[in-house]
């Protein structure tokens, strides 16, 4: 069945770096862009960072510009998220979530979504 | 970046009753809404996509309407499984960005 699996995340010290990933199964992962989506405790949802299905175009929400790098593996069917220079405010669950334009970009499959602590 | 606001922050309403949930954009969007259900622990899930079309498997008491800026979620007969907290998200722009989220609860 269609299926995303997030793993990664853990609780990592301020300025310290993290890498999640994404597995994707029981879909075509290289038709579908991707996003990464964050929910701080307690809070709404955090638009992160989207990638292309081919990865060829990358953009990023200020929060999260210059310190955060997506990057895929079509060949693994997986989603990566490089988090470096965390900062306490990045702690939240992380999730990846798909999309296809023909559906007005709607997100969907989603992962079941990985917790990242920063804390010292 | 486009803002995304909603409308009400929260509400409890009686099984059975018609609730009614806005979402502005700060310009214009065409249909480019999403609406999403998120219920406590899980990941959200899509109900509505392009601001009308409901998704495969999403029951029929769930309707989206409107273009422009201004749209709307209709729960035409709210049922205790409903209780979730609801997500608009726009996908005109590559910076996608949601709404805060409205809280539904049975009364």
């Amino acid at each position: 069945q269609v299926q995303m699996v997030e793993s990664g995340g853990g609780v990592v010290q301020p300025g310290r770096s993290l890498r999640l990933s994404c597995e994707a199964s029981g879909f075509t992962f290289s038709n579908y862009g991707m996003h990464w989506v964050r929910q701080a405790p307690g809070k709404g949802l955090e638009w992160v960072a989207v990638i292309w299905y081919d990865g060829s175009n990358k953009y990023y929400a200020d929060s999260v510009k210059g310190r955060f790098t997506a990057s895929r593996d079509n060949s693994r069917n997986t989603l990566y998220l490089q988090m470096d220079s965390l900062r306490v405010e990045d702690t939240a669950v992380y999730y990846c979530a798909g999309y296809q334009s023909h559906v007005a970009g709607a997100f969907d499959p989603w992962g079941q979504g990985t917790l990242v602590t920063v804390s010292s | 970046d486009i803002q995304m606001t909603q409308s009400p922050s929260s509400l409890s309403a009686s099984v059975g009753d018609r609730v009614t949930i806005t979402c502005r954009a700060s310009q214009s969007i065409s249909t480019y809404l999403n609406w999403y259900q998120q219920k406590p622990g899980k990941a959200p899930k899509v109900l509505i996509y392009g601001a009308s079309s409901l998704w495969s498997g999403v029951p029929s008491r769930f309707r989206g309407s409107g273009s422009g800026t201004d749209f709307t979620l209709t729960i035409s007969s709210l049922q205790p499984e409903d209780v979730a907290t609801y997500y608009c998200q726009q996908s005109d722009s590559n910076f996608r960005t949601f709404g805060p989220g409205t809280k539904v609860e049975i009364k």
